[in-house]
């Protein structure tokens, strides 16, 4: 049972390229979620799913898209990526909105130059 | 929306009680958490308390609830340098995703 992963764990883009991060679980969780973690900022919600073929916009939806085409995969999308995006991105999973416990992916560390 | 406030650092003695604090302003949450994250990895789920309980303990972790004052706090007794890592608190916020503090980091000294 691997859990929560990421790929990849490390990239760096420069400014106005594009890139698919990618987060698999094997839970069979309906939920998923993508956040970003800034210094000093916890984590925000950037989009999050509710089941195969369904997003939904969070906190910080601009400059990102996703999509959940497969249950056990969400895609996050950067179409034309800003310095203002070096982030670290969590995948995360869930049973349901209701599960107590969301599991996380190690993070992807993005730099945009 | 929800606001959390956490402190930012907080640095022990090996051995001694570490706590740390949460403060917020949404109610709503049915549960509030605690996660851990460890250098260089994601989150992971520490423990949890329900809406309506005061305290909970698990082993070395006591997790205090005070609606009142909107304040929840975490102990860690006999704090080992293993605990050193950053601290979330965390709401569900009935947005179907939860709500992060800023995150404690915890520096334990031997």
């Amino acid at each position: 049972n691997a859990g929560v992963t990421q790929t990849p764990k490390f990239r760096v883009l420069k400014t106005g390229q594009s890139m698919t991060l990618l987060c698999a679980q094997d839970m069979n969780h309906e939920y998923m979620y993508w956040y970003r973690q800034d210094p000093g900022m916890g984590l925000r919600l950037i989009h999050y799913s509710v089941g195969e073929g369904t997003t939904a916009k969070g906190e910080v939806p601009d400059g990102y898209n996703v999509s959940r085409l497969k249950k056990q995969n969400f895609l996050l999308g950067l179409e034309s990526a800003a310095p203002s995006q070096t982030s670290v991105y969590f995948c995360a999973s869930s049973y349901s909105a209701g599960s107590y416990e969301q599991y996380f992916g190690p993070g992807t560390r993005l730099t945009v130059t | 929306g929800e606001d959390v406030e956490q402190s930012l650092f907080l640095s022990v003695r090996e051995g001694d009680s570490s706590v740390i604090n949460c403060t917020y302003t949404d109610s709503s949450s049915t549960y509030l958490y605690w996660y851990k994250q460890e250098p260089g990895a994601g989150l992971q789920l520490l423990t949890y308390i329900f809406s309506n309980m005061d305290m909970k303990q698990d082993q070395r972790l006591t997790v205090l609830l005070n609606k009142k004052d909107k304040h929840l706090s975490l102990r860690i007794a006999d704090t080992q340098t293993g605990d050193s890592a950053i601290y979330f608190c965390a709401f569900d916020t009935g947005r179907r995703a939860l709500t992060f503090g800023s995150g404690t980091r915890l520096q334990v000294q031997p």
